[in-house]
């Protein structure tokens, strides 16, 4: 079955830091891949996708590529703001689920002034 | 605008006692989800609709009944055979087929049992 494996947290950084929260899959299919964020006491936002390999996915500064060949799909910010504080879910859904979703069990970023 | 509303944001439960959450979506999505969170914790998916008067559990389904009576909405019961109700309950819709376009979440429901 699918999986989505993230990299545990808590992260802190400095603000202005750079950021990366690796996450890797395991799909039976071509799926497409999201992140997703969360902050305190809300529902989860779609933060950015892509849908196929090679490509990047983009919002807010935040980048993702596609990466097939290494099955990876790592969150990346250059310069990171306090108001990005907040869990990031990493997630895939597929053509031979229905759409059915996956989700990773979320990274915590604290960012500090 | 387009949107998923959850109620009630809040919501108190006594032992023994059923309650209802509601989920409300008019996106004209197909598909809805409901997902439970507990602190600090991932989402477990209890229940599934992919097309009206038709759903499926999920991977913790026990305690728990839904419907999907009308294409825009989706209510979860949590019911008193529910032993640890406690949690975050997230409603989501989306577009069903490839599954290219995400989910749109609601803002959720936090239960507490009293």
């Amino acid at each position: 079955g699918n999986s989505v494996t993230q990299m545990e947290g808590p992260v802190t950084l400095s603000e202005e830091a750079f950021l990366t929260i690796n996450c890797t899959y395991t799909a039976t299919g071509y799926p497409s891949l999201f992140w997703y964020v969360q902050y305190p006491g809300e529902g989860l936002q779609l933060l950015l996708k892509a849908t196929k390999a090679d490509d990047k996915g983009s919002n807010k500064g935040f980048e993702a590529t596609y990466r097939k060949e290494t099955t990876s799909f790592h969150l990346e910010k250059g310069s990171v703001q306090v108001s990005d504080s907040a869990v990031y879910f990493c997630a895939l859904s597929d053509r031979a689920n229905a759409g059915k979703s996956t989700f990773g069990d979320g990274t915590t970023l604290t960012v500090k002034p | 605008d387009g949107g998923i509303t959850q109620s009630p944001k809040y919501l108190f439960r006594k032992e023994g006692q059923n309650v209802t959450l509601s989920c409300e979506q008019n996106l004209n999505h197909d598909a809805m989800y409901w997902y439970r969170q507990d602190p600090g914790q991932g989402l477990r998916l209890i229940y599934y609709s992919q097309i009206v008067n038709d759903f499926q559990k999920g991977d913790i389904a026990e305690g728990y009944s839904v419907s999907r009576e009308k294409k825009e909405s989706f209510p979860l019961t949590v019911t008193s055979a529910q032993k640890n109700p406690t949690a975050f309950y997230l409603c989501a819709s989306s577009m069903t087929g490839t599954g290219g376009y995400g989910y749109t979440f609601g803002s959720g429901t936090r239960l507490t049992v009293v």
